[in-house]
């Protein structure tokens, strides 16, 4: 089956300082990539839509700017965190498309800012 | 605006028993609907969707009801086991369309704990 790998899968970082996640379709090219976030004990909140080769489209309230995303090919897209605050702290998961309705999640990244 | 609804929060079933989730959507254009299982520390899991052309689909254990009119559709677990502990997410495609694949929009989860 179709298979996402997310790395890392845990990463602390101080405050003030980026991070880096990558989300890779092992098997399958994905024209979409979708990243979500996730709270402890909440749902998944989509944060962004990318689309190989152009601009990502942000949810209503989501900082462009702090959450940079990538998506130079079809197997790989990444998700920057910049001047991460505690406040950013929280679960990112990917998600790739294969096709319309076909979506398979990555393992998740566990970001803990101090 | 919560686009799709889920209910119970928490769910406690004896093993062997029937557990039983559901999820109310607003958007009649909404054409997939998926559940979800995630454990702990885990990205979340397909389990089964269903595409509203149908009332009813099963796999294994597992079996989606889909009311259209009601704009609801369930998950029911058959056989319930503690290896279904777990967190089940139904989903939606999100209002956003841009061309290709939508993202999803999520109901707030229910904790499943099967009791043995």
């Amino acid at each position: 089956g179709a298979v996402v790998s997310q790395h890392p899968s845990r990463v602390i970082c101080k405050s003030g300082t980026s991070v880096k996640i990558e989300c890779r379709s092992l098997d399958f090219q994905a024209t979409t990539m979708f990243w979500y976030r996730q709270f402890p004990k909440q749902s998944l909140m989509l944060m962004a839509t990318s689309n190989e080769g152009s601009k990502a489209t942000y949810e209503q309230g989501v900082e462009k700017d702090k959450f940079l995303i990538n998506h130079a090919s079809l197997t790989l897209s990444t998700l920057t965190v910049t001047s991460a605050h505690p406040e950013d702290s929280s679960f990112y998961i990917c998600s790739a498309s294969q096709g319309v309705y076909g979506y398979t999640f990555g393992s998740g990244t566990r970001l803990t800012v101090v | 605006q919560q686009q799709v609804k889920q209910s119970p929060q928490s769910l406690i079933v004896q093993k062997g028993g029937i557990s039983i989730i559901n999820c109310a959507y607003e958007n009649t254009a909404f054409d997939y609907f998926p559940w979800y299982q995630q454990f702990p520390g885990k990205g979340p899991a397909l389990l089964i969707a269903i595409r509203p052309d149908v009332s009813e689909k099963k796999e294994g254990r597992f079996t989606i009801s889909f009311n259209k009119s009601a704009k609801q559709f369930s998950l029911h677990i058959m056989d319930s086991q503690p290896g279904d502990s777990a967190t089940y997410f139904c989903a939606a495609p999100s209002m956003y369309s841009g061309g290709g694949a939508d993202g999803l929009t999520f109901g707030k989860g229910t904790h499943l704990i099967i009791q043995p």
